[in-house]
């Protein structure tokens, strides 16, 4: 069975102040990693697929970076406005579609 | 270009009652996938469909299903609601088969069970 952890649950930094959040996961024959935003009320907002591992992606203040084990969503400098939850998703080689972590609650305070 | 459209956005059923969302797909797209997203659960796949087959299911009693059109818009239904399945109902849509192609979120239909 497929999982996802992602940590920390929650986060609050300062404007500016730049982090790393974490996805480990388990699956067997990794087709894909997903990182999702996610705002109150709202659907997920797709931000990156990553396919094998070494494999790393950007937009704007935010990089995606892929381990066998692991996916890091790296924020620089972030400032309010990328206040949201996000959310990590895995598709392996069952068929059994996206298995989503818990995601982490990111506030960034001006 | 028009993005994942749910209806209805909101919902209030009572227990027993059966429920029918509906969710249109970004234009081009194939593949619907249905999702259950409550506080202590998070997001759960709930079932596939691509080219009106239903590819694959979640681990969801029977009570929940769904088909899709040959326009490729799709529709769920859950029979005997429970006050369990109080959720967000999210739809995605992607080109092919969500498991190497992204997936886009609509909105989602918040439903209420009394």
């Amino acid at each position: 069975e497929d999982q996802v952890t992602q940590s920390p649950e929650a986060l609050r930094l300062q404007e500016g102040e730049s982090s790393s959040l974490n996805c480990s996961y388990t699956v067997s024959g990794l087709r894909g990693l997903f990182w999702y935003r996610q705002d109150p009320g709202k659907g997920p907002e797709f931000l990156f697929t990553l396919y094998s591992a070494g494999e790393e992606k950007e937009k704007e203040r935010l990089k995606a970076t892929l381990t066998k084990k692991e996916s890091f969503l790296h924020i620089t400098a972030p400032k309010p406005e990328d206040s949201a939850t996000y959310l990590c998703a895995v598709s392996g080689g069952g068929a059994d579609g996206l298995t989503f972590g818990k995601g982490t609650h990111l506030i960034i305070q001006p | 270009k028009a993005g994942v459209t749910q209806t209805p956005r909101y919902l209030i059923k009572t227990r027993g009652q059966q429920v029918t969302l509906s969710c249109s797909p970004i234009s081009g797209h194939r593949s619907v996938s249905w999702y259950q997203q409550t506080p202590g659960q998070g997001l759960q796949f709930l079932f596939e469909y691509f080219s009106e087959t239903q590819r694959n299911k979640g681990n969801f009693p029977g009570r929940f299903s769904g088909r899709q059109f040959s326009n490729s818009r799709s529709e769920m239904n859950v029979s005997t609601l429970e006050l369990g399945d109080s959720a967000l109902y999210l739809c995605a849509s992607s080109l092919a088969w969500s498991g190497t192609y992204e997936q886009y979120f609509g909105p989602g239909t918040r439903l209420t069970v009394t």
